[in-house]
Protein backbone atom coordinates (compact mmCIF):
# COMPACT_ATOMS: atom_id res chain seq x y z
CA UNK A 1 0.00 0.00 0.00
CA UNK A 2 1.48 3.41 -0.74
CA UNK A 3 2.81 5.27 2.49
CA UNK A 4 1.95 8.65 3.75
CA UNK A 5 3.27 11.61 1.63
CA UNK A 6 4.62 14.90 2.65
CA UNK A 7 6.09 17.68 0.09
CA UNK A 8 7.85 19.24 -0.31
CA UNK A 9 10.97 17.73 1.23
CA UNK A 10 13.32 20.39 2.08
CA UNK A 11 12.61 24.06 2.49
CA UNK A 12 14.77 27.35 3.29
CA UNK A 13 13.10 31.02 3.85
CA UNK A 14 13.70 33.93 5.40
CA UNK A 15 12.14 34.67 9.02
CA UNK A 16 8.97 36.40 8.51
CA UNK A 17 8.31 34.32 5.56
CA UNK A 18 5.30 32.15 5.02
CA UNK A 19 5.51 28.51 3.79
CA UNK A 20 3.37 25.55 3.94
CA UNK A 21 3.77 21.57 3.80
CA UNK A 22 1.10 19.00 2.40
CA UNK A 23 0.31 15.77 3.49
CA UNK A 24 -1.70 13.04 2.08
CA UNK A 25 -2.35 10.30 4.03
CA UNK A 26 -2.97 6.16 3.99
CA UNK A 27 -5.93 5.50 2.14
CA UNK A 28 -8.54 4.73 4.76
CA UNK A 29 -6.98 6.54 7.62
CA UNK A 30 -9.05 8.85 9.49
CA UNK A 31 -6.77 10.07 11.60
CA UNK A 32 -4.12 12.39 10.60
CA UNK A 33 -1.09 13.99 12.74
CA UNK A 34 1.03 17.18 12.28
CA UNK A 35 4.58 17.05 14.52
CA UNK A 36 7.11 19.35 14.72
CA UNK A 37 10.27 17.62 15.96
CA UNK A 38 12.94 19.39 16.48
CA UNK A 39 16.76 18.23 16.05
CA UNK A 40 17.57 15.67 18.86
CA UNK A 41 14.39 16.38 20.61
CA UNK A 42 11.13 13.48 20.41
CA UNK A 43 8.35 14.83 17.96
CA UNK A 44 5.63 17.30 19.26
CA UNK A 45 2.33 16.93 18.32
CA UNK A 46 1.17 20.15 16.73
CA UNK A 47 -2.45 18.86 15.69
CA UNK A 48 -4.66 16.02 15.43
CA UNK A 49 -7.34 15.81 12.55
CA UNK A 50 -9.81 13.10 12.67
CA UNK A 51 -11.57 12.83 9.82
CA UNK A 52 -11.76 16.96 9.34
CA UNK A 53 -12.37 17.90 12.60
CA UNK A 54 -9.54 18.81 15.19
CA UNK A 55 -9.21 16.20 17.48
CA UNK A 56 -6.56 18.73 19.71
CA UNK A 57 -4.64 21.52 18.62
CA UNK A 58 -3.32 22.55 22.25
CA UNK A 59 0.20 22.60 21.41
CA UNK A 60 -0.05 24.65 17.66
CA UNK A 61 1.25 28.06 18.18
CA UNK A 62 -2.02 29.29 16.80
CA UNK A 63 -0.89 33.18 16.18
CA UNK A 64 1.37 31.81 14.00
CA UNK A 65 0.57 27.89 12.17
CA UNK A 66 -2.55 26.93 10.87
CA UNK A 67 -3.82 23.78 9.47
CA UNK A 68 -6.31 22.37 7.76
CA UNK A 69 -7.93 19.32 6.15
CA UNK A 70 -10.89 20.25 4.70
CA UNK A 71 -12.02 16.99 2.65
CA UNK A 72 -10.66 14.25 5.82
CA UNK A 73 -8.36 13.30 3.91
CA UNK A 74 -5.13 15.44 2.84
CA UNK A 75 -3.88 18.47 4.49
CA UNK A 76 -1.89 21.33 4.56
CA UNK A 77 0.31 22.94 7.73
CA UNK A 78 1.11 26.70 6.88
CA UNK A 79 3.69 28.91 9.42
CA UNK A 80 2.67 32.45 8.47
CA UNK A 81 5.40 34.39 9.21
CA UNK A 82 8.29 31.75 10.31
CA UNK A 83 11.03 33.01 12.98
CA UNK A 84 13.99 31.06 13.69
CA UNK A 85 13.09 28.61 16.52
CA UNK A 86 10.90 27.11 13.43
CA UNK A 87 13.99 25.09 12.13
CA UNK A 88 12.69 21.75 12.34
CA UNK A 89 11.18 18.40 10.64
CA UNK A 90 7.81 18.78 9.96
CA UNK A 91 6.22 15.13 10.25
CA UNK A 92 2.85 14.03 9.44
CA UNK A 93 1.53 10.55 10.24
CA UNK A 94 -2.02 9.09 10.12
CA UNK A 95 -3.84 5.93 11.11
CA UNK A 96 -6.97 4.42 11.81
CA UNK A 97 -9.28 5.54 14.63
CA UNK A 98 -7.26 5.40 18.04
CA UNK A 99 -9.11 3.14 20.25
CA UNK A 100 -9.82 0.66 17.75
CA UNK A 101 -7.06 -2.31 17.34
CA UNK A 102 -5.39 -0.85 14.43
CA UNK A 103 -3.60 2.04 15.94
CA UNK A 104 0.06 2.03 14.47
CA UNK A 105 0.43 5.59 13.21
CA UNK A 106 2.69 5.64 10.06
CA UNK A 107 4.91 8.74 9.34
CA UNK A 108 5.65 10.57 6.01
CA UNK A 109 9.51 10.91 5.36
CA UNK A 110 9.23 14.87 6.80
CA UNK A 111 9.52 18.35 5.51
CA UNK A 112 12.71 19.90 6.18
CA UNK A 113 12.32 23.43 7.36
CA UNK A 114 15.35 25.66 8.01
CA UNK A 115 14.55 29.71 8.19
CA UNK A 116 17.49 31.93 8.31
CA UNK B 1 -2.82 16.41 28.50
CA UNK B 2 -0.70 12.95 28.40
CA UNK B 3 3.14 13.60 29.48
CA UNK B 4 5.76 10.57 28.40
CA UNK B 5 9.12 10.96 29.92
CA UNK B 6 11.40 8.60 28.58
CA UNK B 7 15.18 7.46 30.11
CA UNK B 8 18.19 7.37 29.58
CA UNK B 9 18.78 10.51 27.06
CA UNK B 10 21.79 8.03 25.57
CA UNK B 11 22.55 4.61 25.52
CA UNK B 12 25.81 2.90 24.74
CA UNK B 13 26.68 -0.66 25.13
CA UNK B 14 28.43 -3.83 23.48
CA UNK B 15 27.51 -5.82 20.68
CA UNK B 16 25.48 -8.74 22.16
CA UNK B 17 25.03 -7.14 25.37
CA UNK B 18 21.45 -5.94 26.39
CA UNK B 19 19.67 -2.48 26.87
CA UNK B 20 16.87 -1.55 28.58
CA UNK B 21 14.98 2.00 27.86
CA UNK B 22 12.09 3.27 30.09
CA UNK B 23 9.61 5.25 30.28
CA UNK B 24 6.93 6.68 32.14
CA UNK B 25 3.08 8.37 31.32
CA UNK B 26 0.76 10.77 33.63
CA UNK B 27 -2.61 9.87 31.70
CA UNK B 28 -4.28 6.22 32.70
CA UNK B 29 -6.47 6.26 30.25
CA UNK B 30 -3.75 5.63 27.76
CA UNK B 31 -4.27 2.28 26.39
CA UNK B 32 -1.42 1.91 23.73
CA UNK B 33 2.15 1.95 24.14
CA UNK B 34 4.01 1.83 20.65
CA UNK B 35 7.92 2.20 20.08
CA UNK B 36 9.42 3.60 17.36
CA UNK B 37 13.02 3.19 16.02
CA UNK B 38 14.34 6.16 14.15
CA UNK B 39 17.98 6.53 11.92
CA UNK B 40 19.55 9.64 11.14
CA UNK B 41 17.29 11.34 8.51
CA UNK B 42 14.78 8.58 8.14
CA UNK B 43 10.88 8.78 9.23
CA UNK B 44 10.05 6.75 12.80
CA UNK B 45 9.07 3.15 12.33
CA UNK B 46 7.23 1.10 14.64
CA UNK B 47 9.40 -1.52 15.97
CA UNK B 48 6.58 -2.79 18.85
CA UNK B 49 3.64 -2.31 20.60
CA UNK B 50 1.42 -3.13 23.77
CA UNK B 51 -2.61 -2.68 24.94
CA UNK B 52 -2.78 -1.27 28.37
CA UNK B 53 -4.58 -5.52 28.44
CA UNK B 54 -0.93 -7.14 28.21
CA UNK B 55 1.56 -7.20 30.43
CA UNK B 56 4.16 -7.95 28.14
CA UNK B 57 5.11 -8.67 24.19
CA UNK B 58 8.36 -9.89 22.46
CA UNK B 59 9.58 -10.39 19.26
CA UNK B 60 12.34 -11.91 18.24
CA UNK B 61 15.18 -9.73 20.17
CA UNK B 62 12.87 -7.23 21.77
CA UNK B 63 10.47 -7.08 24.08
CA UNK B 64 7.73 -4.41 25.82
CA UNK B 65 6.48 -4.72 29.45
CA UNK B 66 3.97 -2.58 30.98
CA UNK B 67 3.31 -1.80 34.60
CA UNK B 68 -0.14 -0.54 34.11
CA UNK B 69 -0.38 0.76 37.99
CA UNK B 70 2.67 2.08 38.46
CA UNK B 71 2.20 3.50 34.74
CA UNK B 72 5.82 2.33 33.19
CA UNK B 73 6.28 0.85 30.43
CA UNK B 74 10.03 -0.12 29.03
CA UNK B 75 12.01 -1.64 25.68
CA UNK B 76 13.94 -4.82 26.07
CA UNK B 77 16.71 -4.88 23.10
CA UNK B 78 18.99 -8.60 23.75
CA UNK B 79 21.96 -9.41 21.81
CA UNK B 80 22.01 -5.92 20.32
CA UNK B 81 23.77 -5.32 16.94
CA UNK B 82 25.59 -2.61 15.21
CA UNK B 83 22.18 -2.25 13.18
CA UNK B 84 20.17 -1.59 16.57
CA UNK B 85 22.28 1.52 16.75
CA UNK B 86 19.49 4.72 16.29
CA UNK B 87 17.13 6.57 18.10
CA UNK B 88 14.15 5.42 20.06
CA UNK B 89 10.82 6.21 21.12
CA UNK B 90 8.00 5.90 23.31
CA UNK B 91 4.80 6.85 23.10
CA UNK B 92 1.08 6.50 25.03
CA UNK B 93 -1.94 6.93 23.19
CA UNK B 94 -5.49 7.22 24.15
CA UNK B 95 -6.76 9.73 21.64
CA UNK B 96 -3.55 11.53 21.31
CA UNK B 97 -0.46 10.02 20.72
CA UNK B 98 2.51 11.55 22.53
CA UNK B 99 5.99 11.18 22.15
CA UNK B 100 9.34 10.75 25.06
CA UNK B 101 11.90 12.52 23.80
CA UNK B 102 13.80 9.89 22.88
CA UNK B 103 16.86 7.37 23.91
CA UNK B 104 20.20 7.04 21.49
CA UNK B 105 21.04 3.89 21.59
CA UNK B 106 24.69 3.16 20.36
CA UNK B 107 26.23 0.11 19.54
CA UNK B 108 29.88 -0.64 19.55
CA UNK B 109 31.10 -3.75 17.67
Amino acid sequence: EAGVAQSPRYKIIEKRQSVAFWCNPISGHATLYWYQQILGQGPKLLIQFQNNGVVDDSQLPKDRFSAERLKGVDSTLKIQPAKLEDSAVYLCASSLVPGTLNTEAFFGQGTRLTVV
Amino acid sequence: GENVEQHPSTLSVQEGDSAVIKCTYSDSASNYFPWYKQELGKRPQLIIDIRSNVGEKKDQRIAVTLNKTAKHFSLHITETQPEDSAVYFCAASYSTLTFGKGTMLLVSP
